[in-house]
């Protein structure tokens, strides 16, 4: 059964440093979303994505955030200076026309 | 105003008994979708039922299946013969479909943790 792939499982990084989430969603889904949880609390929405461009984005999504689907298959967050309270699990999740969002396993990012 | 209220602290449930989790969901919007998601230990989010708002019938997948009120805006998920694997963390979320249409996002409850005793 297809599913939802992030790379890294984990990422630890520092204060101020770059990071790249890496998704590859289903391959004929169309519809893209960035999610985060920081831990025990709920799931937030941070981006929608479709045809190429932000369907809407969420408070949290401020100018430190992009997304980016640079080829067929990748879709990526980019946090460009991370912040401690960045630290949490980001959800990637696709979606094809019908109701179901899937989401992939997450990626924990720890900021020291 | 909370769009998704989950306020059961902890459940317990004995195996093989049926348990019913709660959720309350606030929405002007008359087309929606509600969902229940799991999310066990590992960490990955497991979806596990859908409710559109203008379904007639109540959805059942497998054991699980969404006691939907919709004049009481409830949405509650009923798991039947509890399984020591039901033990996770369920969230219940919306999707309005309305304002930004198919595209629209999920909004999550705080969550209910599940254990099923032995």
């Amino acid at each position: 059964e297809p599913e939802v792939t992030q790379t890294p499982s984990h990422q630890v990084t520092q204060m101020g440093q770059e990071v790249i989430l890496r998704c590859v969603p289903i391959s004929n889904h169309l519809y893209f979303y960035w999610y985060r949880q920081i831990l025990g609390q709920k799931v937030e929405f941070l981006v929608s994505f479709y045809n190429n461009e932000i369907s809407e984005k969420s408070e949290i999504f401020d100018d430190q955030f992009s997304v980016e689907r640079p080829d067929g298959s990748n879709f990526t967050l980019k946090i460009r200076s991370t912040k401690l309270e960045d630290s949490a699990m980001y959800f990637c999740a696709s979606r094809e026309t019908g109701f179901e969002q899937y989401f992939g396993p997450g990626t924990r990012l720890t900021v020291t | 105003a909370q769009k998704i209220t989950q306020t059961q602290p902890g459940m317990f449930v004995q195996e093989k008994e049926a348990v019913t989790l709660d959720c309350t969901y606030d929405t002007s919007d008359p087309s929606y979708g509600l969902f229940w998601y799991k999310q066990p230990s590992s960490g990955e989010m497991i979806f596990l039922i859908y409710q559109g708002s203008y379904d007639q019938q109540n959805a059942t997948e497998g054991r699980y299946s969404l006691n939907f009120q919709k004049a009481r805006k409830s949405a509650n998920l009923v798991i039947s013969a509890s399984q020591l694997g039901d033990s996770a963390m369920y969230f219940c979320a919306m999707r309005e479909d309305s304002y930004t249409g198919a595209n629209s996002k999920l909004t999550f409850g705080k969550g209910i943790t599940l254990s099923v005793r032995p």
